[in-house]
């Protein structure tokens, strides 16, 4: 059972312009989500959260959007630069005494000089 | 501020052998988590330390357990390994004082199993 979804595998844009990754959650519980750039061959690199209570945090190129009654989140990196170019996993938090991350399958975003 | 240290970065294994992962949170953070990364299955929890305490677990067979010292250095082990285990594996540590905690990753273990 897929509690965290990011449908698209893959997602490439021209340099400058805004990328959008796209996640899907099916647990209403969910306290925080949190996004996560990869590397290859490196750990996880934490990005930017978003309280369930809000609908949107910023930080600096990276803003998340979070709509609870769509159960959807989305990260907007504008200007994208070619160093984006990683693969993003979404994660969500279900609160309690833990802190148990339960990951979206990833999305690799390519962006073009 | 040094970061999360796991060690050894890369192991070769066979099957049935048993092996055992060690990872060095951030200094003061007391809960360890950790991951394991595969190509079929993602990004799975395994389990969570807090304070020498086992404080939650994934859905992973007893053949995986771990254990947290004092210092909250912790260490994963692996007992009578498949060749499904082979995988990236990931520590993370953690400040849990505040409404959101950001875990911070280590740069992981890649583990075969032949």
């Amino acid at each position: 059972d897929q509690q965290v979804k990011q449908n698209s595998p893959s997602l490439s844009v021209q340099e400058g312009r805004i990328s959008i990754l796209n996640c899907d959650y099916t647990n209403s519980m969910f306290d925080y989500f949190l996004w996560y750039k990869k590397y290859p061959a490196e750990g996880p690199t934490f990005l930017i959260s978003i309280s369930s209570i809000k609908d949107k945090n910023e930080d600096g190129r990276f803003t998340v959007f979070l709509n609870k009654s769509a159960k959807h989140l989305s990260l907007h990196i504008v200007p994208s630069q070619p160093g984006d170019s990683a693969v993003y996993f979404c994660a969500a938090v279900s609160g309690g005494a833990t802190n148990k991350l339960i990951f979206g399958t990833g999305t690799l975003l390519a962006v073009q000089p | 501020k040094a970061g999360v240290t796991q060690t050894p970065r890369y192991l070769i294994k066979t099957r049935g052998q048993q092996v055992t992962l060690s990872c060095s949170p951030i200094s003061g953070h007391r809960s360890v988590s950790w991951y394991q990364q595969t190509p079929g299955q993602g990004l799975q929890f395994l389990f969570e330390y807090f304070s020498e305490t086992q404080r939650n677990k994934g859905n992973f067979p007893g053949r995986f357990s771990g254990r947290q010292f004092s210092n909250s250095r912790s260490e994963m082990n692996v007992s009578t390994l498949e060749l499904g285990d082979s995988a990236l594996y990931l520590c993370a540590s953690s400040l849990t004082t505040g409404l959101i905690n950001i875990q911070y990753f280590g740069a992981g273990t890649r583990l075969s199993v032949l």
